[in-house]
């Protein structure tokens, strides 16, 4: 079964300031899709970036970027020029490539805008 | 464009208590349907999906149950709710499995 590790439960950055958050995965599978999710206080679950696993290129939509390294198993999201709007969970997420409807999520990482 | 609504948003509700909590899809057809758990601090935790009209995948054994009698409408029911049925419950629809999963606003669900 696929695991989802998120290793760090708080991050906090400055306003304007660039953070990484850190997400790395198990699988035996070759094919299969990534993805972040944020969750404000608000609570719903907003899509930030998708990445498959077949393609090298990163992600990339528009402050919000992803590092994919598919031999370490590791899909980090990079949020560039931070706003106070950045605040709120975020959750990495994993989908099989063999038509698992099932996403796999980990525990999320809260993230604190310093003004 | 497509939207999913969910409600009540919170919900109050005694132990041994029954359930509804519905979610419908607009904009789109023949989506497929989950239902989350998602417990204080924890990550989202599936409890069941559906890929078409009465069909139902259960992924974790409970008390609680799902069904789909429209094409965008999604039910979770439990006859007798217990403490540990408290959380907060997230509605998704994908149009394909991997594409991504768009969730509603939730329901807060507290068991007294």
């Amino acid at each position: 079964a696929q695991t989802v590790t998120q290793s760090q439960p708080e991050m906090s950055v400055q306003e304007a300031e660039t953070v990484t958050l850190s997400c790395t995965y198990d699988t035996s599978e070759s094919d299969y899709y990534l993805f972040w999710y944020k969750q404000p206080p608000s609570r719903q679950m907003i899509l930030v970036i998708r990445q498959e696993a077949y393609k090298q290129q990163n992600a990339t939509e528009n402050r919000f970027s992803v590092n994919f390294q598919k031999a370490a198993k590791s899909f980090s999201l990079k949020i560039s020029d931070s706003q106070l709007g950045d605040a709120a969970m975020y959750f990495c997420a994993y989908g099989s490539g063999a038509g698992s409807y099932q996403l796999t999520f980990g525990k999320g990482t809260k993230l604190s805008v310093i003004p | 464009s497509q939207t999913i609504h969910q409600w009540p948003a919170t919900l109050v509700q005694p132990v041994g208590s029954p359930l509804s909590l519905e979610c419908t899809v607009e904009g789109t057809s023949n989506p497929n349907l989950y239902w989350y758990r998602q417990a204080a601090g924890r990550g989202l935790q599936l409890l069941f999906y559906s890929v078409g009209i009465g069909q139902i995948s259960s992924e974790v054994p409970q008390n609680l149950s799902a069904s789909r009698p429209q094409d965008r409408q999604f039910i979770l029911s439990s006859k007798k709710l217990l403490l540990s049925d408290s959380g907060f419950y997230l509605c998704a629809w994908s149009s394909q499995p991997n594409q991504p999963q768009h969730f509603g606003d939730g329901t807060r669900l507290s068991i007294l």
